[in-house]
């Protein structure tokens, strides 16, 4: 079965610095998804960024990219100049290209930001 | 994100009593889907339909049934609702087309508390 792990329950980071939130994952299947969600306090999950397996180019959104080791099976988020804004939990997230059912978050990652 | 609303944004109920969640969306997508979120832990899938005919279960779909009236609208029912069944809930849509690699847009959360 397909699990995803945060290992990082909570991590602080300070104004304009940078921050990497690690991830890693479960499976046995060769395409799919990976995402990146954002969920601030008003508990609105925000989609932050998504790669496909396939691609083996990292993507980037902005100040938001991604170190996608598809054989270590890892995909980490990096923020760049952080804001006070970026303060949230971040929840990342795995889904089958064949199995529609099997979207997986992990537990989270709460990311505080010190003005 | 406000093309994918939810109502109620919050509820309290007792034990024993039938509950509804309404979901809408106007992005025009045919995939629909309900979570649960429960502290400390990322969604978990309840149902998805893929479009008006096609509703399936997800990971925990027990206690719950689902409607899809309509393209834009799909309900989550918990017909006698328990203590256990206090979480958020959310709504998502997606896009079939494999260049959106299948991206969720959530609404904004139901918070369900049974008493």
């Amino acid at each position: 079965a397909q699990t995803v792990t945060q290992s990082q329950p909570e991590m602080s980071v300070q104004e304009a610095e940078t921050v990497t939130l690690s991830c890693t994952y479960d499976t046995s299947e060769s395409d799919y998804y990976l995402f990146w969600y954002k969920q601030p306090p008003s508990r609105q999950m925000i989609l932050v960024i998504r790669q496909e397996a396939y691609k083996q180019q990292n993507a980037t959104e902005n100040r938001f990219s991604v170190n996608f080791q598809k054989a270590a099976k890892s995909f980490s988020l990096k923020i760049s100049d952080s804001q006070l804004g970026d303060a949230a939990m971040y929840f990342c997230a795995y889904r089958s290209a064949l199995y529609f059912n099997k979207f997986y978050f992990g537990s989270g990652t709460k990311l505080n930001v010190k003005p | 994100d406000a093309d994918v609303t939810q109502t109620p944004r919050n509820r309290i109920t007792k034990t024993g009593k039938r509950i509804m969640l309404e979901c809408s969306q106007t992005k025009g997508h045919d995939r629909m889907y309900w979570y649960r979120q429960d502290p400390g832990l990322g969604l978990r899938l309840i149902y998805y339909s893929f479009d008006v005919k096609d509703i399936n279960k997800g990971e925990i779909s027990d206690g719950y049934s689902v409607s899809r009236q309509a393209q834009a609208k799909f309900s989550l029912s918990l017909e006698s609702a328990i203590p256990n069944q206090t979480a958020l809930y959310f709504c998502a849509t997606s896009d079939r087309t494999r260049e959106f690699g299948d991206t969720q847009y959530f609404g904004p959360g139901t918070r369900l508390t049974v008493l």
